[in-house]
């Protein structure tokens, strides 16, 4: 049963251009909802998270939206960079929860 | 801040060797660690959550006599993967917790297993 839904499996973007990257969820319990990035041979790397008392975050470049009533949220990266080719993970927890769920993660190219 | 150090970063052993790899938490007391393993291409999968001082959960399906963990203090958790054989070759990696629930998990940077 994949609690958390991630979509696309992957994505070409030209430089400069916006990457979007979603994620669909059904457990309501879940209420802390991190995106990471993975470069090949490394660990994920914590990037953004959100609570669903708000409804976008934005970091930098990095924007995630939330849309509580649709459960989904998504991750916007802005102005995409070769740098930014990686694969990205979303990733929900349940309040007072341990574990983290994982999406099924998207390889984003950054074409120059 | 909030830096994970997983060591060895890669190794090759011969099968039924028993391996063992490394967790620390640098900068932070982590009193909760996981174990995940990450198969080509695909997510994380985790296999265990270890509290310091305490046995860890291990998923549904993971073998706890298989895959030993050890939590003994608040920056070190070890993972050993007993008498390995080559289907025991995957990416290893572990991430940590600081203390409070809503605290984020940072990861290490994975140990490369490979069973010959």
């Amino acid at each position: 049963q994949q609690q958390v839904k991630q979509s696309p499996q992957s994505l070409i973007v030209q430089k400069g251009g916006i990457s979007i990257i979603n994620c669909a969820y059904e457990n309501t319990a879940f209420d802390y909802f991190p995106w990471y990035q993975q470069f090949p041979g490394k660990g994920p790397a914590l990037l953004i998270a959100i609570r669903p008392d708000v409804s976008e975050k934005k970091e930098g470049r990095f924007t995630i939206s939330f849309n509580k009533s649709a459960k989904q949220f998504s991750l916007h990266i802005m102005d995409s960079q070769p740098g930014d080719s990686a694969t990205y993970f979303c990733a929900a927890r349940e309040e007072y929860g341990n574990k983290l769920v994982f999406g099924a993660g998207t390889i984003l190219r950054v074409k120059s | 801040g909030a830096v994970v150090s997983q060591h060895p970063s890669r190794v090759i052993c011969k099968s039924g060797t028993s391996v063992k790899i490394e967790c620390r938490s640098l900068d932070f007391q982590a009193t909760t660690m996981f174990w995940y393993r990450q198969f080509p291409k695909k997510s994380l999968m985790l296999m265990a959550t270890s509290n310091e001082g305490s046995k860890a959960t291990y998923e549904q399906g993971v073998e706890k006599d298989k895959f030993l963990i050890n939590h003994a203090s608040l920056t070190l958790s070890t993972l050993t993967v007993t008498s390995a054989h080559p289907e025991d070759s995957s990416f290893y990696i572990c991430s940590a917790r600081g203390q409070g629930e809503s605290q984020p998990q940072h990861f290490g940077d994975g140990t490369r297993l490979s069973i010959l």
